[in-house]
């Protein structure tokens, strides 16, 4: 099947610094690329969406001056933590989809978790 | 608007089979989804269905899908300690729709 990777796998940072993740498409062109927060023994918690090329769609509630994405390439999307603080801790997963791997279904990520301290 | 209900625990022996429950309220879904979450890991897509399927069968997964109720169901056969994780329930529909969640069902698999 379709391969995203993300990395880090796991970050630990200071309150205040900046964190950015990468989400890759490894063996397909991600057209439409997600970002999820998962906070423990919660479900998945959509942040943004973003096509290559354009800006990205944030959900309700989540401050796009905070939670920075870019989806440069058709392989590539970032997301920057600005200015963590601890309650930005949390796993933060990434998907995609695209062609030629299967049209709607979104592949995941492994996973970054995020400790602000 | 759009929702995914699913239990959110079942507890089985393992090699007897599982069953997970889903239910989705759009009823113009045509992509219906089981991922499965391992500790600390992202989600795996498990299997797919669409909605002009009743069934699909793959090795030991089993989907049913009854579009009449908008129920959903996931039977694993001979289930494994391996098997334990959280299942997430999801669907879809193309032209740029979200893909939307259920909370997800934590399989406990007892030796």
């Amino acid at each position: 099947g379709a391969v995203v990777s993300q990395h880090p796998s796991r970050v630990i940072c200071k309150s205040g610094t900046s964190v950015k993740i990468e989400c890759r498409s490894l063996d397909f062109q991600a057209t439409t690329m997600f970002w999820y927060r998962q906070f423990p023994k919660q479900s998945l918690m959509l942040m943004a969406t973003s096509n290559e090329g354009s800006k990205a769609t944030y959900e309700q509630g989540v401050e796009k001056d905070k939670f920075l994405i870019n989806h440069a390439s058709l392989t590539l999307s970032t997301l920057t933590v600005t200015s963590a603080h601890p309650e930005d801790s949390s796993f933060y997963i990434c998907s995609a989809k695209g062609q030629p791997s299967g049209g709607e279904t979104q592949y995941f990520g492994p996973g970054t978790r995020l400790l602000v301290l | 608007g759009e929702d995914v209900e699913q239990s959110l625990f079942l507890s089985v022996r393992e090699g007897d089979s599982s069953v997970i429950n889903c239910t989705y309220t759009d009823s113009s879904s045509t992509y219906l989804y089981w991922y499965k979450q391992e500790p600390g890991a992202g989600l795996q897509l498990l299997t797919y269905i669409f909605s002009n399927m009743d069934m699909k069968q793959d090795q030991r997964l089993t989907v049913l899908l009854n579009k009449k109720d908008k129920h959903l169901s996931l039977r694993i056969a001979d289930t494994q300690t391996g098997d334990s994780a959280i299942y997430f329930c999801a669907e879809s529909r193309p032209g740029g729709f979200k893909t939307i969640f259920g909370a997800g069902t934590r399989l406990f698999v007892k030796a």
